[in-house]
């Protein structure tokens, strides 16, 4: 079982719908990212977050820590939000380094 | 402003031929460097990180190597790919002693022929 498992893998959604992608883990965390990756491979940071709640622009992240659960939602989605959502973990045995454990990331298509 | 700059972009390899992919840091210091592989179809592995010159953490045992020579340079090498070495390479880093979030690369697409 992988340490961080995102769902679904794949999701095709209608351009103007409400789009939730979810990630769940195993370990205690200090943080956990959210990336977006382009059809081209670069990959952007999209959230940081240690508790609660954090939105920028469309985009929303929340996560609780209590459950090993965070969800990332797109409001309005659009066409040029299709790439693939990547879920990282920073554990809290993490002492330096910052490295991160991976999800292997939702797909998300949207279509006009 | 930073800047991480990899290349080549692109790169066709034989079998058993030597690797050296270079990623570049501008506008930081004393930065932690990453390489990732990402697998076709598959999830970021992280296989080395550096936290200074001449650091280097493998997490991965496996065909690769790493050195950084310099403190914003992160170099991924190998003296003879596999098949199994084709992969999107990342090279990311992130602010040394924060949990703050890694700034990746735009990647190098490997194929070993």
């Amino acid at each position: 079982k992988n340490e961080v498992e995102q769902s679904p893998q794949n999701l095709t959604a209608q351009e103007g719908e409400f789009i939730t992608i979810n990630c769940s883990y195993s370990v205690g965390i200090s943080a956990l990212h959210w990336l977006q990756q382009h059809p081209g491979g670069g990959i952007v940071s999209l959230f940081m977050l240690s508790s609660g709640k954090k939105k920028h622009g469309r985009l929303i992240a929340t996560i609780n820590i209590q459950e090993k659960h965070s969800s990332l939602h797109i409001t309005a989605s659009h066409p040029r939000d299709s790439a693939v959502y990547i879920c990282a973990v920073r554990s809290v045995e993490e002492t330096s380094g910052s490295r991160l454990t991976f999800g292997e990331g939702t797909q998300l298509t949207v279509n006009p | 402003s930073q800047t991480i700059h990899q290349w080549p972009a692109t790169l066709v390899q034989p079998v058993g031929s030597p690797l050296s992919l270079e990623c570049t840091v501008e506008g930081t210091s004393n930065p932690n460097l990453y390489w990732y592989r990402q697998a076709a179809g598959r999830g970021l592995q992280l296989l080395f990180y550096s936290v200074g010159i001449g650091q280097i953490s493998s997490e991965v045992p496996q065909n690769l190597s790493a050195s950084r020579p310099q403190d914003r340079q992160f170099i991924l090498s190998s003296k003879k790919l596999l098949l199994s070495d084709s992969g999107f390479y990342l090279c990311a880093w992130s602010i040394r002693l924060e949990t703050g979030e890694q700034y990746f690369g735009p990647g190098t697409r490997l194929t070993v022929t």
